[in-house]
């Protein structure tokens, strides 16, 4: 079975660009989450989803960031303008919505902004 | 806020020793669940195991084995018969019952010496 899919995998970019990171969630599984990587924060929570809708996005850093989920199977996560700070791994993830269903991470996006 | 804490940013063996790799956490929920997580150099985030805080006896999955002292706030991963595809980031999480956020330790890497 196919896995969380995260596109692309590498990103590189200039400050002020806008950024897209593209998610595909296991089939079936109708919770997705967004995490980010940083050496200095470690994993955070940024957002997540239950059945399409955003349930809590307390974690977003600021209005730079958004994020979708217009239907199952995709998600993503636009940063605009992109910063430097905003450097770091980009993580999606996926579950059923069942109170203690594990979450099952896809491979990461691992974004750099100049 | 439940926090997690991995005292040990960094941790070596003998390739087919024992390590045991500390967690420990802070809650006032009586019903949660943990999880260990391996993130090799690929990035990718993978469920070592899982425990259910309801549950006393300690969850194993082959070579790995958990030690959990819930009065003690304490969740340990054991890793016997090291072997060099272990060496990996280790990282413990904490959701409580009925949440879906996952909140990590800031990990322990794990070295394998051949």
């Amino acid at each position: 079975d196919a896995g969380v899919i995260q596109s692309p995998r590498h990103e590189v970019t200039e400050m002020g660009q806008e950024v897209t990171l593209r998610c595909k969630p296991i089939s079936g599984h109708n919770s997705l989450f967004w995490y980010r990587q940083t050496m200095m924060r470690g994993l955070e929570l940024l957002i997540y989803f239950n059945n399409n809708v955003p349930i809590d996005d307390s974690g977003m850093p600021e209005d730079r960031f958004s994020a979708k989920m217009p239907n199952a199977s995709f998600s993503t996560l636009k940063i605009q303008p992109s910063e430097p700070r905003d450097s770091a791994v980009y993580f999606c993830a996926s579950s059923l919505m069942t109170s203690g269903e594990t979450q099952y991470f896809g491979p990461g996006t691992r974004l750099l902004v100049l | 806020a439940q926090t997690v804490t991995q005292s040990q940013p960094e941790m070596s063996v003998q390739e087919a020793e024992t390590v045991t790799l500390s967690c420990t956490y802070d809650t006032s929920e009586s019903d949660y669940y943990l999880f260990w997580y391996k993130q090799p150099p690929s990035r990718q985030m993978i469920l070592v195991i899982r425990q259910e805080a309801y549950k006393q006896q300690n969850a194993t999955e082959n070579r790995f084995s958990v030690n959990f002292q819930k009065a003690a706030k304490s969740f340990s991963l054991k890793i016997s018969d090291s072997q060099l595809g272990d060496a990996a980031m280790y990282f413990c999480a904490y959701r409580r019952q009925g949440a879906q956020k996952l909140v990590f330790g800031q990990g322990t890497r794990l070295t394998i010496n051949p």
